[in-house]
């Protein structure tokens, strides 16, 4: 049971690169998000899946998107990398089924670390 | 604006004695709250939920109390370990919102 997957753990971009980063899980969870850290600010929610075919936006959503097609994958894609945007991604799972349900616990990868120069 | 406050200084405790991390939040009124743990270079991992009728949570040597007076969760680790040596996050709102964490290190 691989739980939840991220693809590249590292990763350098230029300014202005696009990129994909991966997130996959296999406990066919219905929500998936992807979050940021950053020293001293903590995790924050940049977008959020409550299903196949249904995204919403979290804190910081400017400068990513995301498309969930299946239940299983929720890519998170950076059209044009700037430098606030170096960071350590985490994509994270749960078996809510419902909007309301969001508290149950989030299962975490362990992050993709991206570097913009 | 909605907020919640970990303490960013690390705490520093000896082996065999309890650690008691503090998670305060304002503008919220969370029906439940949540404290994960965090190791270096990997994802947090969840630990405890607590819900707001439940005043106390145990799973071993980890208790949670939750005040929805105080707007303040504390999270206590009982004859602590060096292998309890983590960043502590604790997490709540609809969307899970995170505080920044308290580094916790663990003497022996």
């Amino acid at each position: 049971n691989a739980g939840v997957t991220q693809t590249p753990k590292f990763q350098v971009l230029k300014t202005g690169q696009s990129m994909t980063l991966q997130c996959a899980q296999d406990m066919n969870h219905e929500y998936m998000s992807w979050y940021r850290q950053d020293p001293g600010m903590g995790l924050r929610l940049i977008h959020y899946s409550v299903g196949a075919g249904i995204t919403d936006q979290g804190e910081v959503p400017n400068g990513y998107n995301v498309s969930r097609s299946t239940t299983e994958d929720f890519p998170l894609r950076l059209l044009s990398a700037a430098p606030s945007q170096t960071s350590v991604y985490f994509c994270a799972s749960s078996a809510s089924l419902v909007v309301s349900s969001y508290n149950s616990p989030l299962h975490f990868g362990n992050g993709t670390r991206l570097t913009v120069t | 604006s909605q907020k919640i406050e970990q303490n960013s200084e690390a705490l520093n405790i000896q082996e065999g004695k309890t650690a008691t991390l503090t998670c305060n939040y304002t503008n919220y009124s969370p029906a439940y709250l949540q404290w994960y743990r965090q190791d270096p270079g990997r994802g947090p991992v969840f630990l405890l939920l607590i819900r707001e009728n439940e005043k106390e949570k145990r799973k071993e040597r980890l208790k949670v109390t939750f005040d929805t007076t105080l707007k303040q969760s504390l999270f206590h680790i009982t004859a602590s370990q060096p292998a309890d040596s983590a960043t502590y996050l604790c997490a709540l709102g609809g969307k899970l919102i995170f505080g920044q964490g308290t580094e916790l290190s663990v003497k022996p």
